[in-house]
């Protein structure tokens, strides 16, 4: 069965920090993967997926086929990321399977 | 840029009412879809829409929930008689295929 795990309900850094939050999948085949970002009262709104392998707001994530994980990291960490971010998983063509989400806080 | 709406965005109704939910998604996308996310969990797919039709659907689309493209622009979610079991934020979303999906703001359904 495909699955998503981030295992941190939350978690809880301080500005200028690094940051890394957790994403492990199941899934036999070949995974497409997205991490979702949803500030305050807002829509869910895409930050990264793996096969365009680029750099938004500083957070890069890279695909570990061996570990299966999808980890989104940023090295300094600033305020205004305070937010949900949730990862998701495609198989093939089909609807996303979301992890729980964590909640990142950023501390000043 | 172009996004996907939602209305409303808040809806109280009583137990055994029903209740549509209106999206409009994004005019040159083909595939729709709609999750929920009940508070505190995570989001979940409900059904996916394409060339006119169910594409795809969950365990949690049972036979009260119905979905409808009655016009050009509008995708519907209607739940025939809602449950309490049913308040949660619904988000609508469309594609043009393989591309990453783009989510509305969400409707906050709360049932009596």
């Amino acid at each position: 069965a495909q699955r998503v795990t981030q295992p941190e309900k939350l978690l809880s850094v301080f500005k200028g920090a690094p940051v890394e939050l957790k994403c492990n999948y199941s899934y036999s085949g070949s995974p497409e993967l997205f991490w979702y970002v949803q500030y305050s009262r807002q829509r869910l709104q895409l930050l990264l997926r793996h096969i365009s392998r680029e750099s938004i707001k500083g957070f890069t994530a890279d695909l570990n086929k061996g570990e299966t994980s999808f980890h989104l990291k940023k090295p300094f960490a600033q305020e205004e990321d305070s937010a949900m971010y949730y990862c998701a998983l495609r198989p093939g063509n089909t609807p996303l399977v979301f992890g729980k989400g964590t909640r990142l806080s950023v501390i000043a | 840029e172009p996004e996907v709406t939602q209305t409303p965005s808040h809806q109280v109704t009583q137990m055994g009412q029903e209740v549509i939910l209106r999206c409009v998604p994004i005019s040159n996308h083909l595939y729709f879809y709609w999750y929920r996310q009940i508070l505190g969990q995570k989001v979940e797919f409900l059904v996916s829409f394409y060339n006119n039709e169910i594409s795809e659907k969950s365990e949690i689309f049972d036979d009260q929930f119905s979905v409808e493209r009655p016009d050009g622009s509008n995708f519907t979610l209607k739940i025939r008689s809602t449950k309490l079991e049913d308040s949660a934020m619904y988000f609508c979303a469309s594609t043009q295929g393989d591309q990453p999906q783009h989510f509305g703001d969400g409707t906050r359904l709360s049932i009596l």
